[in-house]
This record gives C-alpha cells, structure tokens and sequence, in this order.
C-alpha cells in the first residue's frame, strides 16, 4: 500500500516568490493535515480537512498562505509570497478517520532565500 | 506556550539496555498521547498510543506508560537496538481535536 505522498521534497526560491506543495494521501483517508516543522522543533499543525472541508485552520496564516482539498483527496498547499522565514520541512499527513492515528509524508523542505 | 516538552534534546544508550524518553505536558484535558520514531530525510512514523484511561501500553520492545497525576509520560525501548537510533517526538491531544507535538529526543543506540 503506498504512503503518503508529497512533491516536491526539496524546493528553493527567493523570498516574495510563490511556492506550491502537493499532498497525496493513503487511499481510503478523510482525513488531511499539513504541518510545519521548524528545525529542531516537532510538527506544529497548519491545518486539517476532513473530506473536502477545512475544520482546523486556526494556525494558518492567511494572509500568505492557503490550502485546497477539492476533491477530498490530494491537496495543495500555497505560500505567495514566500518570506524568509517560511523556511522549514512541510508535512503532509492523513489518517483514516480523525480519531486514528495519522500517517506522515517524507515532507517537502522549503529553503526561501 | 509549549503544551508538550520533552526536556531531553539527546540520549545514548548501549545496544541492549533500556532507553527511556520522557514527555511532559500541560494540559489536564489531553486524553490520547502519541509517540512517533523519525529518520533522517523521512516523515515521523507511528510507533505506539496511549489513550488517558489507561497507565500502560506495550507493544514489543515498546511500552509507554503515562501518569496523569503528573503529567507525564515516557517511552521505554527493552531491549534497545542500533536500528532504534532515530528522533522521537510525543504528542498529545484532547479528543483528538488537534495533536501538540514535543521537539523531540535524538536517541544514539551504541552497538
């Protein structure tokens, strides 16, 4: 069974440039998260889709960032445009329900310079 | 405001002894805590849970036990092995509403 699966796994631009990470989760999973994770720091969590509706966006910042799940399958993640400090490893990851344990992406490393 | 700490940034251990990682929380609402094993250049891996009703899990080599008076749980790895060398990082959530991860504990097993 594949993974999650995330694209591209390294990216780097100059700052006030748009980027976009792609997210495809296990077959099956409603639910969706993306997290970021700063160095040295654990996963903090940017938002969760269940199905197609984001139900936890509280800690995305919307002003530069966005996120999609159309379909309630795979999804992107935006950052337009990119500061300095957005410099970090997003995470995609998904869980059968949003009561289960979620299964991590190997991340998208995002180096802004 | 970090709701989940692990204290420890690194630990070493002989190949065969016990490691324990330890996590510590603020929250009294989480109920359901998580650990996950992460190598380099891959995304963290589930590796055992816990929900606040019970003190204990084992899974293999795996146990994590949780105090809820001290909110405190930890990881213990019997016996540990060089492929166990990883970061890990505990979670916590309440209800599953929204994990918090701690920053993680680099573990070295020494062959």
């Amino acid at each position: 069974e594949a993974g999650v699966v995330q694209s591209p796994r390294y990216k780097i631009i100059e700052k006030k440039q748009p980027v976009a990470f792609w997210c495809n989760p296990i077959s099956g999973h409603n639910t969706l998260y993306w997290y970021l994770q700063n160095l040295g720091q654990g996963p903090e969590l940017l938002i969760r889709y269940e199905n197609e509706e984001a139900v936890d966006d509280s800690q995305l910042p919307k002003d530069r960032f966005s996120a999609e799940r159309l379909k309630g399958v795979d999804s992107t993640l935006k950052i337009q445009p990119a500061e300095l400090g957005d410099s970090a490893v997003y995470l995609c990851a998904s869980s059968l329900a949003s009561n289960t344990e979620a299964f991590f992406g190997q991340g998208t490393r995002l180096t802004v310079v | 405001d970090q709701q989940v700490k692990q204290n420890s940034p690194s630990l070493s251990v002989q190949e065969g002894r016990i490691s324990i990682l330890n996590c510590d929380y603020t929250n009294s609402m989480f109920d359901y805590f998580l650990w996950y094993k992460k190598y380099p250049a891959e995304g963290p891996t589930f590796l055992i849970s816990i929900s606040s009703i019970k003190d204990k899990n084992e899974d293999g080599r795996f146990t994590v036990f949780l105090n809820k008076s001290a909110k405190h749980l930890s990881l213990h790895i019997v016996p540990s092995q060089p492929g166990d060398s990883a970061v890990y990082f505990c979670a916590a959530s309440e209800n599953f509403n929204k994990f918090y991860f701690g920053s993680g504990t680099k573990l070295n097993v020494k062959p």
